[in-house]
């Protein structure tokens, strides 16, 4: 079956633009992540919904940043008047049902951001 | 608040040897479970083997081993009889049972196999 989808795959933007990141889970995962990985680093965790509810934002890095999930599926990532230091790999990952023991998260290609 | 420390910026491994790939975690959680995941030059992650804090035995899976020491915090990722595709970063992560689900990472280690 299909696996997570990410949109852009690559995306240059220009100091002050707004951005959206958009993720399509695998098919009947409830949960969904955003994380962000800088070159050379382990990805970071930004956000997490369950189903259509954002369950914790505490790594998003500041109010430029805001995610949504309005129907439980698809997934938006944006960032408004982005910032050089925005540049990075952002990653969104899914599972089939947040809190279980053994819950395995799949990973997207991710998208580039590059910040000019 | 959790941590994963892997000490081993890099790895240079013959082919057809073992390798182990340390990593070290700290977390005040009693329930948890460590993951490791593959990240090759594609990008992808590439899920590999996972351990929970009250499992008895040591994950296994194929190739890939996990030595668990849950008293020493460590959860060491043991790759057998390596192959030139294993040539990746390496991450290992942890995630609490309850509460927020958010995996941690650590660094990496860039693993490489030489013919």
């Amino acid at each position: 079956g299909a696996g997570v989808s990410q949109s852009p795959r690559y995306k240059v933007t220009k100091r002050g633009q707004d951005v959206a990141l958009r993720c399509d889970p695998i098919s009947g995962h409830v949960s969904l992540y955003w994380y962000r990985q800088a070159l050379g680093q382990g990805p970071e965790f930004l956000t997490y919904f369950n189903y259509e509810a954002q369950q914790d934002k505490s790594g998003l890095p500041n109010d430029r940043f805001s995610a949504e999930r309005p129907e439980g599926s698809i997934s938006t990532l944006t960032i408004q008047r982005t910032e050089q230091r925005d540049s990075a790999m952002y990653r969104c990952a899914s599972s089939l049902e947040g809190g279980a023991y053994y819950n395995e998260q799949f990973f997207g290609p991710g998208t580039r951001l590059t910040v000019l | 608040a959790q941590k994963i420390t892997q000490t081993q910026p890099g790895m240079f491994v013959q082919e057809k040897e073992a390798v182990t790939l340390d990593c070290t975690y700290d977390t005040s959680d009693q329930s948890y479970g460590l993951f490791w995941y593959k990240q090759p030059s594609s990008g992808e992650m590439i899920f590999l083997i996972y351990q929970g804090s009250y499992d008895e035995q040591n994950a296994t899976e194929g190739r890939y081993s996990l030595n668990f020491q849950k008293a020493r915090k460590s959860a060491n990722l043991v790759i057998s009889a390596s192959q030139l595709g294993d040539s990746a970063m390496y991450f290992c992560a942890i995630r609490s049972n309850f509460g927020n689900e958010k995996l941690t990472f650590g660094t990496g280690t860039r693993l490489t196999i030489i013919p």
